[in-house]
């Protein structure tokens, strides 16, 4: 069966542009979380949504925010983009339903690596 | 949320078996131990999870202590393939949302 499927895999941006990234969960999967991985911070929690509601957000300014649509597939938008967002973006889905047991497993996505100059 | 301590790095030989610890003194009597590896230039990796007894899969072998506070995993024949970092993290159970926290893991290099 298909995997998480991530798009764009690869792009530069210039400071003060927008970007809007891509996730396909696995079919059947109507949960999604995204993560933001740098050098220097590593893999940090941005957002998690679940039926097109975002149940839980990490500690990220505003100038990132998601989406989910009803067939559970997900994108996240950067404003005003600054030199520190340079990452690789990932995005995971899992089987979690309302309500999330700890034996939950996320199936990650290849991850979009954006490069702002 | 609730931290694990694992070793920033270690080496194995090819074909030899690797046991990675992690500790976790301040674990919950419901959080679930995973496993997650991350091969270079890829996304994570789902390895295993465990909450209270040994796993074995396809992949690997998790040994939870009895006391819970520490756990291993047991690569049982290291390849070149399994050179990666590995996380091992904590995850609640009955949160209403799901999120996982990583921290820096363990880099695991093969030798042929």
């Amino acid at each position: 069966k298909a995997g998480v499927t991530q798009t764009p895999r690869y792009l530069i941006k210039t400071r003060g542009q927008q970007v809007t990234l891509s996730c396909s969960p696995i079919s059947g999967h109507r949960s999604v979380s995204w993560y933001q991985q740098t050098p220097g911070q590593g893999l940090q929690f941005l957002f998690e949504y679940f039926s097109e509601t975002q149940r839980n957000k990490g500690n990220f300014p505003g100038r990132f925010s998601g989406r989910q649509f009803s067939n559970s597939r997900s994108e996240m938008n950067v404003s005003t983009l600054e030199l520190g967002d340079s990452a690789l973006y990932l995005c995971a889905s899992s089987l979690a339903g309302a309500r999330v047991g700890g034996a939950n497993v996320l199936t990650f996505g290849a991850g979009s690596r954006l490069t702002v100059l | 949320d609730a931290k694990t301590t694992q070793p920033n790095s270690m080496e194995s030989n090819e074909e030899e078996p690797v046991h990675l610890p992690c500790n976790h003194s301040t674990i919950s009597g419901t959080d679930y131990i995973h496993w997650y590896r991350q091969l270079p230039s890829q996304g994570p990796e789902y390895v295993i999870h465990g909450l209270t007894s040994n796993v074995n899969n396809r992949m690997a072998s998790l040994a939870i202590a009895e006391d819970r506070k520490s756990s291993t995993l047991i690569l049982h024949r290291a390849t070149l393939r399994d050179a990666a970092v590995y996380y091992c993290i904590l995850a609640e159970s009955g949160a209403g949302s799901y999120q996982l926290t990583f921290g820096k893991g363990t880099k695991l290099s093969v030798i042929p």
